[in-house]
């Protein structure tokens, strides 16, 4: 399975931009870049996804590099309620989900 | 209600008990998951259903056993387990395999 890296732990502080970054540089041509999220006492929660193009949703952007060795979630405007560990997962289609162990991200506010 | 729900959200077991976990979802999806998270651990993947038919089994020891009667519904048996399977346990539907999966808020399980 290609593996990703991600810093352990990253603070924000609460209104302004945070860019969280994944390294992946064994993605294969099939892969796409998942990010999901989980906030304290709770289940992992879908945040985007993308595979070549940059993505934009109501919760974040997702930017790719064009040779899709990294990515780099954004989220535009921190919240206290944005404190959470996140997941930058590979997926080829129909294989399952490796999670890693993520980033844990702390907004200060 | 709406979403994935899990029942019971906390148990605690002796190592010589029989326990079954249960997830639901009403979403109409036809994939579930279970996971496993133990403390200082990233999340493993347990056992994969599509259509009600087990497409995973994560070489997952024998005292879990899964069951999936039906695509909204999926039960985790437990039976002599190890107080390392402490952990909370994760279960997660998708419309498909391929799809973004939606989980539920876990059962918190400690075994004495």
């Amino acid at each position: 399975d290609a593996k990703t890296t991600q810093p352990n732990s990253m603070e924000s502080n609460e209104e302004e931009p945070v860019h969280l970054p994944c390294n992946h540089s064994t993605i294969s041509g099939t892969d796409y870049i998942h990010w999901y999220r989980q906030l304290p006492s709770q289940g992992p929660e879908y945040v985007i996804h993308g595979l070549t193009s940059n993505v934009n949703n109501r919760m974040a952007s997702l930017a790719i590099a064009e040779d899709r060795k990294s990515s780099t979630l954004i989220l535009h405007r921190a919240t206290l309620r944005d404190a959470a560990v996140y997941y930058c997962i590979l997926r080829a289609n129909n294989n399952d989900m490796r999670f890693g162990a993520g980033t844990r991200l702390t907004v200060k506010p | 209600e709406t979403g994935v729900t899990q029942t019971p959200r906390h148990l605690v077991m002796g190592m010589t008990n029989k326990k079954s976990l249960k997830c639901e979802q009403h979403l109409g999806h036809n994939a579930m998951y279970w996971y496993k998270q133990s403390a200082k651990k990233p999340l493993e993947l347990m056992f994969v259903y599509n259509f009600k038919e087990q497409t995973e089994n994560n070489s997952v020891p024998s005292r879990f056993s899964p069951e999936c009667p039906n695509s909204s519904h999926l039960f985790l048996h437990l039976h002599t387990l190890q107080p390392e399977d402490s952990a909370l346990y994760l279960c997660a539907s998708s419309v498909r395999l391929s799809n973004e999966q939606f989980f539920g808020p876990g059962t918190r399980l400690t075994v004495l």
